[in-house]
């Protein structure tokens, strides 16, 4: 059982569109990440969120952590061809020795 | 700046043969060190982590090893590899437990 689900799995687009990206758990973590990794390539961190019902913006995306930190979600604005990728969430769960647990991913194509 | 190394970037071998990928990081001390296994376009499966020299942790059950014989160098090994093991493995390192995890360029392992 996926500890941490993302949806959708795949998601592909036209350059200019909007979209979102949602990660949900019944799980509460105290911190929970976002990675985008490209082909070929190791995962490269784009955010990482701590407080319930927070939000943080980076460009065209924004992030927002659920105020019970059981899910979080990424919006992408008028998505451009470079958004393309594997878009990763990962977790952490307080008081577990567990390290990071990601998501199954989603793979994101924004066509030109 | 830390920077964190993996080699080979691709590699071909027979079932049944032996394994040794290497990972070493640059720039930082003691840090915690990680293997992942990443199937095409999914998520990532912890496989062992480190949090110093010759200390081993293993998530999951398999045909694989890990060493860490010097603070900043990682080994993922195999005695006999399996068709199974064939994926796209990734070495990370954090400051801290449960912390942002940094990646690697990772090894492509494609087992015959």
């Amino acid at each position: 059982t996926q500890l941490l689900e993302q949806s959708p799995q795949f998601l592909s687009i036209q350059e200019g569109e909007n979209l979102t990206v949602y990660c949900n758990s019944s799980s509460v973590f105290s911190s929970l990440q976002w990675y985008r990794q490209e082909p070929g390539e190791g995962p490269v961190l784009l955010v990482t969120v701590v407080t319930g019902g927070e939000v943080k913006k980076l460009k065209r995306l924004t992030f927002q952590f659920g105020d019970a930190r059981k899910d979080s979600s990424l919006h992408i604005t008028a998505a451009q061809p470079g958004d393309t990728g594997l878009y990763l969430c990962a977790g952490v769960i307080p008081g577990s020795a567990r390290q990071l647990t990601f998501g199954s991913g989603t793979q994101l194509t924004v066509l030109p | 700046s830390q920077t964190i190394h993996q080699w080979p970037a691709t590699l071909v071998q027979p079932v049944g043969s032996p394994l040794s990928l290497e990972c070493t990081v640059e720039g930082t001390s003691n840090p915690n060190l990680y293997w992942y296994r990443q199937a095409a376009g999914r998520g990532l499966q912890l496989l062992f982590y480190s949090v110093g020299i010759g200390q081993i942790s293993s998530e999951v059950p398999q045909n694989l090893s890990a060493s860490r014989p010097q603070d900043r160098q990682f080994i993922l090994s195999s005695k006999k590899l399996l068709l199974s093991d064939s994926g796209f493995y990734l070495c990370a390192w954090s400051l801290g437990l449960a912390e942002t995890q940094y990646f690697g360029p990772g090894t492509r392992l494609l087992v015959l």
